[in-house]
């Protein structure tokens, strides 16, 4: 069964470090999707992207934050200067449309990034 | 804004039946999505509802009323491993073609033998 994955699993970096997160999507699948889960409180929505541009952000996806699909298959999260409270679990999601009525996202493994 | 509320914890014996629910306000309105986490994993999909009424899959099922702002997460014939998180989360974009999903922050049931 396709799967999404996410390399690394664990990241640890120290603080003002830049972090690349990357993953890899159902190859037939067109939006992509990131999403973090600080310890203990709930997913919360990043960013969507589609046809090679962001779709959608939220407020947390500030200017230290990017994504990029640099080739056909590998979808990364690019975080330039790490705080503290970017600790968290990253899951990058993926879905086969948006505008059909059923869309299932489905969601990587995570990983964990642990900033010092 | 959105607000997606759950209970926190729920606690039920193994071979009974559970529900769990979830209302929400949310800006938009385009389908409401469960999913279970296992601890330290990714989010599964459990079930998807867009129209009112009931959808049935297994021992799981879900409602949702949209005029009330409301689902539930019905779990029938408990087992030890369906000790989880269950996520409620609303889809709530129609216009840009993006499809992101507001979660709640989840409930975290316990079934005890």
């Amino acid at each position: 069964e396709p799967e999404v994955t996410q390399t690394p699993s664990h990241q640890v970096t120290q603080m003002g470090q830049e972090v690349i997160l990357r993953c890899v999507p159902i190859s037939n699948h067109l939006y992509f999707y990131w999403y973090r889960q600080i310890l203990g409180q709930k997913v919360e929505f990043l960013v969507s992207f589609y046809n090679n541009e962001i779709s959608e952000k939220s407020e947390i996806f500030d200017d230290q934050f990017s994504v990029e699909r640099p080739d056909g298959s590998n979808f990364t999260l690019k975080i330039r200067s790490t705080k503290l409270e970017d600790s968290a679990m990253y899951f990058c999601a993926s879905s086969e449309t948006a505008r059909s009525s059923y869309n299932e996202q489905f969601f990587g493994p995570g990983t964990r990034l642990t900033v010092l | 804004g959105q607000n997606i509320d759950q209970p926190t914890e729920m606690t039920a014996t193994e071979g009974a039946i559970v529900q769990i629910n979830c209302t929400y306000q949310t800006s938009g309105f385009n389908g409401l999505f469960w999913y279970q986490q296992h601890a330290g994993e990714a989010p599964t999909f459990l079930s998807y509802n867009v129209l009112d009424g009931l959808e049935e899959k297994g021992r799981f099922s879900s409602f949702l009323s949209r005029s009330k702002g409301y689902s539930y997460l019905l779990l029938k014939e408990l087992q030890m491993k369906d000790s989880a998180s269950y996520l409620c989360a609303v889809r709530g974009d129609r216009g840009t073609g993006a499809n992101n999903l507001f979660f709640g922050t989840g409930t975290r049931l316990t079934v005890i033998p």
